[in-house]
């Protein structure tokens, strides 16, 4: 099956700052790459995805990065906020399969 | 409103008595997952239905069962509870075709004590 993996677990920032996420997997043949943020207490929530026929896609402060020939997946964050502050989650998955998480990476954004 | 609704929100328990997390969706997705997630800790997948009477066991050993009658609906029943099992269970759908998102449910925490 597929292997998620995610760098770093705790991330902390100054406001202001990027920050970035790196997630690699080991399935080719995964094809669509969310990411989700939790805030303390609430579900995962989407924040942005990206389709394996796309290299990079941008939304306001937030953008993801997919390198398939590397199999590594990234999220940038720019002008971070305190906002911010949450667990954020990658993951991977095919066409009529079940989803694969990476751990988590704990982000704090210092004001 | 189209949502993925978990009851009850919050339970403490005994050991020993059994216990069934309610799961429903009003979305109309085909598969339904549920994960153990401990605060703010990695999800586990322990169980996960591509549609009505197919359930299968994710990668996460369970001492949980979980039915697939009808599509809506996916309930996770403990029949045995142990202090183990105390953690945050989520569920979660997704449409079957579409390389879409899956949503997520509020959660039930649980408490065995």
């Amino acid at each position: 099956g597929e292997n998620v993996e995610q760098h770093p677990s705790t991330l902390s920032v100054q406001e202001g700052d990027s920050a970035v996420i790196k997630c690699t997997y080991s399935d080719s043949a995964s094809n669509y790459f969310p990411w989700y943020k939790q805030e303390l207490g609430k579900r995962p929530q989407l924040i942005i995805d990206i389709r394996s026929n796309v290299g990079e896609k941008k939304d306001q402060r937030i953008a993801v990065t997919l390198n398939k020939t590397a199999k590594h997946f990234s999220l940038h964050i720019t002008e971070t906020q305190p906002e911010d502050s949450a667990v954020y989650f990658c993951a991977a998955s095919k066409t009529g399969n079940q989803f694969y998480f990476g751990t988590g990476t704990s982000l704090t954004v210092i004001p | 409103e189209a949502d993925i609704y978990q009851t009850p929100r919050y339970l403490v328990i005994g050991t020993g008595k059994k216990i069934t997390l309610e799961c429903s969706q009003t979305m109309g997705h085909d598969k339904m997952y549920w994960y153990q997630q401990d605060p703010g800790m990695e999800l586990h997948l322990i169980h996960y239905s591509y549609g009505v009477n197919s359930t299968e066991k994710g990668d996460l050993s369970s001492e949980s069962t979980v039915s697939r009658i009808r599509t809506e609906h996916f309930p996770l029943t403990l029949e045995s509870a142990r202090p183990s099992h105390t953690s945050q269970y989520l569920c979660a759908s997704s449409p079957f075709t579409v390389n879409t998102e899956a949503f997520f449910g509020q959660g039930t925490r649980l408490t065995v004590v």
